[in-house]
């Protein structure tokens, strides 16, 4: 079993609709917990960032971070065809004073105009 | 401030030869992880250096190797290339405190053939 598992979509909407992504895990030792956009042929943009359970706002993104379920969800409201792109979850452990980080598969998302 | 740089940032190359990749971080950045990312296994951790030592390491064969220098600018090798090897690497960058995370560079695209 994976540590992160992440459904890889394909997911397509409608733009300016609400899309839900998610992530589950399963190591209760992970403490920070990151949403990455990578669009093709580019490297992983970080677009949240997290350590607490709870949500987190910033413009039309907001992450959502649910430990005692061990579960992390990004929510993009007004989608819109510039938001395609595969969205990666990321969380973070420390090991030996290093900070690791383990990612999900990606769920690649099309927003059609 | 100037993002994480890789260079080149596309190779091709045929079984058996060696190569290796370069990564300059941000500016004051001194811990340098890398990262292989394949369509079939996502994005897996190579190792991550920190101060010219490597700190970290994921679960790859002893034919992926790295290192870092004094200006924290960091080189991957892979030798005696198999055709599995075809990939994203990719290069991401932090400061040394644990509760920051990582900046990626736009990756070197790797072609065995």
């Amino acid at each position: 079993q994976k540590e992160v598992e992440q459904d890889p979509g394909p997911l397509s909407v409608p733009e300016g609709a609400i899309v839900s992504l998610n992530c589950t895990y399963s190591n209760s030792a992970f403490q920070y917990f990151m949403w990455y956009r990578q669009y093709s042929r580019k490297g992983p943009e970080l677009l949240m960032y997290t350590y607490s359970s709870g949500n987190k706002e910033d413009g039309r993104f907001t992450a959502q971070v649910d430990k005692s379920s061990k579960y992390i969800s990004l929510f993009i409201r007004d989608s819109q065809p510039s938001d395609s792109a595969t969205y990666l979850c990321a969380m973070s452990v420390t090991v030996q004073g290093a900070q690791k980080l383990v990612f999900g598969q990606g769920t690649r998302l099309t927003i059609n105009p | 401030k100037a993002g994480v740089t890789q260079t080149p940032r596309y190779l091709i190359k045929t079984r058996g030869q060696q190569v290796t990749l370069s990564c300059s971080p941000i500016s004051g950045h001194r811990s340098v992880s890398w990262y292989q990312q394949t369509p079939g296994q996502g994005l897996q951790f190579l190792f991550e250096y920190f101060s010219e030592t490597q700190r970290n390491k994921g679960n790859f064969p002893g034919r992926f190797s790295g290192r870092q220098f004094s200006n924290s600018r960091s080189e991957m090798n892979v030798s005696t290339l198999e055709l599995g090897d075809s990939a994203l690497y990719l290069c991401a960058s932090k400061t040394e405190r644990l509760s920051d995370t990582q900046y990626f560079g736009p990756g070197t695209r790797l072609l065995v053939l």
